[in-house]
């Protein structure tokens, strides 16, 4: 059963605008919170984390939401460049444990 | 910067034969993980590793076997190939718990005809 879900499969946006990705997931002990860009015939790249003791991280242009509450977390990209066009994963680890588990992906396209 | 490379970036190979792709990192990391990325399904964890001659079972480990003798190095062995296990591989590495990122190598596209 799929404990880390992205409903979105793809996701276009005009440059200059926001990108939003959602992600949710189903297990409460998750702590750790990652995004993951991948462009076609790369491994993915790490893009930012959060853990659970915070609702929000930036890092540029990025910015990571979590709502544990409602077991919800999303990344914002802001502005959006053609370069942001990837498979964007979230990946998510509980602190006493080694496995992490992955999203099905959403691929986003910034429109020129 | 962490790398972690695997052996091959293109594989074909034969329906039967025995296939080995091969993972290397060279940041002293405790954990390496093999995973296989299909369209529409994420990546799927098939075995990872905490320590050497240590392995987990992932999500999807029918088919499959792991070795690692060193450290640096993680091996995926597909004991029988079979069409249905043509897919991209990915090899990563992390820090020992669960507050590290994973960093990835570039993938082995693996076809078995």
């Amino acid at each position: 059963d799929q404990q880390v879900k992205q409903n979105s499969p793809s996701l276009s946006v005009q440059e200059g605008r926001i990108s939003i990705l959602n992600c949710d997931y189903t297990n409460s002990m998750f702590d750790y919170f990652l995004w993951y860009k991948k462009y076609p015939a790369e491994g993915p790249t790490f893009l930012i984390s959060i853990s659970s003791i915070k609702d929000k991280n930036e890092d540029g242009r990025f910015t990571v939401f979590l709502n544990k509450s409602a077991k919800h977390l999303s990344l914002h990209i802001v502005p959006s460049q053609p370069g942001d066009s990837a498979v964007y994963f979230c990946a998510a680890n509980g602190n006493t444990g080694n496995q992490f588990y992955f999203g099905t992906g959403t691929s986003l396209t910034v429109i020129p | 910067d962490v790398k972690v490379t695997q052996s091959s970036r293109y594989l074909v190979k034969r329906t039967g034969e025995k296939v080995f792709l091969e993972c290397v990192q060279d940041m002293d990391h405790e954990n390496m993980f093999w995973y296989r990325q299909d369209p529409g399904l994420g990546l799927r964890l098939i075995y990872f590793s905490y320590d050497v001659k240590m392995k987990e079972k992932g999500d999807i480990p029918e088919g499959y076997s792991v070795s690692r003798e060193k450290k640096e190095r993680f091996s995926l062995i597909l004991e029988s190939a079979s069409t249905n296990q043509t897919s991209m591989y990915l090899c990563a590495s992390s820090g020992a718990g669960g507050a590290y990122e994973q960093y990835f190598g570039p993938g082995t596209r693996l076809t078995v005809t």
